[in-house]
């Protein structure tokens, strides 16, 4: 079975600019999660997604947004690129939604660089 | 707002031993606990997960869940030098996963 597959691998945007990562979660899972990973903040939670609807959403501006197809394939569009928006994106994809048995499987991930 | 604590490390363990890594978890409400282990430049991988209290073994890993104390341990036997990476815990609940921070372990040949 295919793992999560996410493109591009590495990016490199400069500030202002806006940028759209994709994700192709597990074939049969239809439980898309993004999260950003930084040195100082680690993995934080940016939105969970369930049958191309959002079903949770962490702590972040309105730049970030999301959205699924009815492939269950998830996009994560960021806007007006900020310096401090340089991380690593993961794509994490799951059978179910919420509790027990959502165990996460995540992709390779996207390297952003904002200069 | 939720949480999870991690030591952040590093941690080292000599090869051969038992590492201990440990959490917490501030959120009552989590149901269920995941380990994940990360090599530098890769994305964590799954390594466990756990959802009643007690005990949990696959292979060299036990999991170890505790939710009186909100406490969550994972348990390496015979530590191999490519267990050294960093180990993230994670804690479940209906609004998705809260990571921590991860432990940095270190397994010396």
């Amino acid at each position: 079975k295919a793992g999560v597959t996410q493109t591009p691998r590495y990016l490199i945007k400069t500030r202002g600019q806006q940028v759209t990562l994709s994700c192709s979660p597990i074939s049969g899972h239809r439980s898309v999660s993004w999260y950003q990973q930084t040195p100082g903040q680690g993995l934080q939670f940016l939105f969970e997604y369930f049958s191309e609807t959002q079903r949770n959403k962490g702590n972040f501006p309105g730049r970030f947004s999301g959205r699924q197809f009815s492939n269950s394939r998830s996009e994560m569009n960021v806007s007006t690129l900020e310096l401090g928006d340089s991380a690593l994106y993961l794509c994490a994809s799951s059978a179910l939604a919420g509790g027990p048995g959502n165990e996460q499987f995540f992709g390779p991930g996207t390297r952003l660089t904002v200069l | 707002q939720k949480e999870v604590e991690q030591n952040s490390g590093p941690l080292s363990v000599p090869e051969g031993a038992i590492a201990s890594l440990n959490c917490t978890y501030s959120d009552r409400g989590s149901q269920s606990f995941f380990w994940y282990r990360q090599y530098s430049g890769k994305s964590p991988e799954l390594i466990m997960f756990i959802y009643s209290n007690g005990d949990k073994e696959d292979g060299r890993f036990t999991a170890q869940l505790n939710k009186a104390s909100q406490y969550v341990s994972l348990l390496i036997r015979d530590s191999q030098p490519s267990d050294s990476a960093t180990y993230l815990c994670a804690a479940g609940g209906a609004d998705g996963l809260t990571f921590g921070k991860g432990t940095h372990l270190i397994i010396q040949p």
